[in-house]
């Protein structure tokens, strides 16, 4: 089975802190995605990557990075934390091989205080 | 882009019923799955399924992708089928990425 595994399934940080969280996948899938998942906005692309070392904006990337220097883990950085960034964040991976079947990860609920 | 429809938004059902979601979709499409979000928030895969029908257990699922939809089937439901369903999908032409309906958050009453 494929297994997705984020790094803390619940996170509270201040604002103005540099946060890290951490995705990664066991089934050498070449693409790997960040979602966050708002009340009443579902759930919304922030970025993804297709190969390691690339990256492509997705819907929302505003103050949001990431870094993909390993094919098998992918990390979004919020630079400076804000209190609108408190969300749930969701890390999934897929491969053209498995049809890109997209598998998720447990999620990650942020708190920014 | 894509857009993604799914209704009904909400549903309660009493323990032991069925119900039908559906899915609509406004462009062709290569990759449609079906999640059950639960209480802790974890996506889990139902169903992959871009064209066909596939069942398993108490659930079932079609996709006519000529007439761009999906139906999720859930027969005899049971209080842990409550959570949230999404269909979520990648259009023929949208390179990698998923793209999710709104979902439809189906509560179970004993």
């Amino acid at each position: 089975d494929v297994k997705v595994t984020q790094s803390s399934r619940y996170l509270v940080k201040r604002t103005g802190e540099k946060v890290f969280l951490e995705c990664v996948q066991d089934m050498d899938h070449e693409n790997m995605f960040w979602y966050r998942q708002d009340p009443g906005l579902g759930l919304r692309l922030i970025y993804f990557s297709y190969d390691v070392k690339m990256k492509e904006k997705g819907d929302i990337p505003e103050g949001y990075s990431v870094s993909r220097e390993k094919k098998e883990r992918f990390s979004l950085i919020l630079e400076s934390a804000s209190t609108n960034q408190t969300s749930m964040y969701l890390c999934a991976s897929s491969s053209r091989f498995q049809g890109l079947q997209a598998f998720f990860g447990q999620g990650t609920r942020l708190t920014v205080v | 882009g894509i857009q993604v429809e799914q209704s009904p938004p909400d549903l309660i059902l009493q323990e032991g019923a069925n119900s039908t979601l559906r899915c609509n979709f406004s462009d062709s499409v290569n990759n449609l799955q079906w999640f059950h979000q639960n209480p802790w928030g974890q996506l889990i895969n139902l169903f992959y399924i871009p064209s066909g029908t596939k069942q398993n257990g108490r659930l079932s699922a079609t996709t006519v992708a000529t007439e761009r939809y999906s139906l999720l089937y859930i027969s005899s439901s049971q209080t842990t089928d409550s959570g949230v369903y999404f269909c979520a999908i990648i259009s023929s032409g949208g390179y990698q990425k998923v793209t999710f309906g709104t979902g439809t958050k189906l509560q179970v009453i004993p």
